[in-house]
């Protein structure tokens, strides 16, 4: 168990960009889950995927954002046309059912500029 | 609707000190709920959680949290502060019957002083 993985750790994109963000969760962990979360705040549901199926989305989640999990392993989370408010950290999470709590990774720094 | 409040964005002991951080949460079925802890830079990581039986949970680094469900509370308690607790917490509410989506507060703060 190596804990989950995200990448990359920083990013820093002109606005306009688009950037792909990967997650590598607990391998037997069925559910994940992606987060944002902005200074000073908690974090922010965006989506959750149970093995490959996306079964809930938040509006946060606007078109220029697409989420996927094939095969039910890694999950990658695609921004298009980057914006000043998309900078944030994104944090990706798996758990293994009801009331285990998640495992965190370390989470994505996008900074767009 | 969910909700979590985390009553003091900031909170300041001295080194030794109890720390006391508050979480009151809203729920329409029976909740689970959880503390995180979040150094800089670094994701969150599990403190403790509650999910049924025994109301006083002890967790990590010295940690426990007691759920009171008449006072629809959770809150966070350490009998004697350490430098190395300074960090962010979140308190975070998930429904029984749900997809385990967890809901977070805002988050407090702690900062320990020698």
């Amino acid at each position: 168990d190596t804990g989950v993985s995200q990448d990359p750790r920083h990013k820093i994109t002109k606005r306009g960009q688009n950037v792909t963000f990967r997650c590598d969760p607990i391998s037997e962990h069925n559910r994940l889950y992606w987060y944002r979360q902005t200074l000073g705040q908690g974090p922010e549901f965006l989506t959750y995927f149970q093995n490959e199926a996306q079964l809930e989305k938040s509006r946060l989640l606007s078109d220029r954002f697409s989420a996927e999990r094939p095969k039910g392993s890694f999950s990658t989370l695609e921004i298009q046309r980057t914006e000043q408010g998309d900078s944030a950290m994104y944090l990706c999470a798996s758990s293994s059912g009801q009331g285990f709590g998640y495992t965190f990774g370390s989470g994505t720094r996008l900074t767009v500029v | 609707a969910q909700s979590v409040t985390q009553l003091g964005s900031h909170v300041s002991v001295s080194e030794g000190a109890l720390v006391l951080l508050r979480c009151n949460y809203s729920s329409s079925v029976p909740p689970y709920l959880f503390w995180y802890v979040q150094y800089p830079n670094q994701g969150l990581q599990l403190l403790l959680k509650y999910t049924t039986g025994a109301t006083l949970v002890k967790g990590i680094n010295g940690f426990e949290a007691e759920f009171k469900k008449s006072e629809t509370s959770f809150h966070l308690t350490k009998p004697s502060a350490h430098m190395s607790d300074a960090a962010e917490y979140f308190c975070a509410v998930t429904e029984s019957g749900g997809y385990n989506k967890l809901i977070f507060g805002a988050g407090t703060r702690l900062a320990v002083h020698p």
